[in-house]
């Protein structure tokens, strides 16, 4: 079984400020982990995965993600926010070896303040 | 490359109704998964077709059906449309391997009333 949790529905924070988006999994086997952006009105669209090469992903858009295997985390960072990161993220694990259908966190929404 | 195709992009229904979703999907990838987006329940997963076979199924009723065609493209189908059905339907490709990207199409908005 595999599931994952965003801390946080919604995160606000200031133009040019860190961003952090919180994601905790658990997976009885070693993951894949996957960070989406979703803006409005449109589907999903790839940041970053890990995929066990490395442990600090890097993504587009700046965004980049730390796997921790001891905290079952993958926050994903950003060092300065800009407007045009509004959006809703989703942090997703599937798992190897078993069905690799990605299970989605519930979302969390990123608001950037001018 | 062109992306997903996901038609029509907003339907308005009468409960009890039928619907029709329709996905093409990326060029060369064989399969083909459909999502549910509420704002409530988050991302769930409907089924996945690959080859033109259910690989994969989530837990909806059996309202929910889908199939795909030899050429990939996927549609979706929901039998006796009721309220809680509206909802974002995205359709993701990928190849189908394990740790291989999902391209997500920009959805079909369902409104039942």
């Amino acid at each position: 079984a595999q599931s994952v949790t965003q801390l946080g529905s919604h995160v606000s924070v200031s133009e040019g400020a860190l961003v952090l988006l919180r994601c905790n999994y658990s997976s009885s086997v070693p993951p894949y982990l996957f960070w989406y952006v979703q803006y409005p009105n449109q589907g999903l669209q790839l940041l970053l995965k890990y995929t066990s090469a490395a442990t600090l992903v890097k993504g587009i858009n700046g965004f980049e993600a730390e796997f921790k295997k001891s905290e079952t985390s993958f926050h994903l960072t950003k060092p300065s926010a800009h407007m045009r990161d509004a959006a809703e993220y989703f942090c997703a694990v599937s798992g190897r070896g078993g069905s690799y259908i990605p299970t989605f966190g519930r979302g969390t929404s990123l608001i950037v303040h001018p | 490359k062109a992306g997903v195709t996901q038609t029509p992009r907003y339907l308005i229904k009468t409960r009890g109704q039928q619907v029709t979703l329709s996905c093409s999907p990326i060029s060369g990838h064989r399969s083909v998964s459909w999502y549910q987006q509420t704002p409530g329940q988050g991302l769930q997963f409907l089924f996945e077709y690959f080859s033109e076979t259910q690989r994969n199924k989530g837990n909806f009723p059996g309202r929910f059906s889908g199939r795909q065609f030899s050429n990939s493209r996927s549609e979706m189908n929901v039998s006796t449309l009721e309220l809680g059905d509206s909802a974002l339907y995205l359709c993701a490709s990928s190849s189908g391997g394990q740790n291989t990207e999902a391209f997500f199409g920009q959805g079909t908005r369902l409104t039942v009333v």
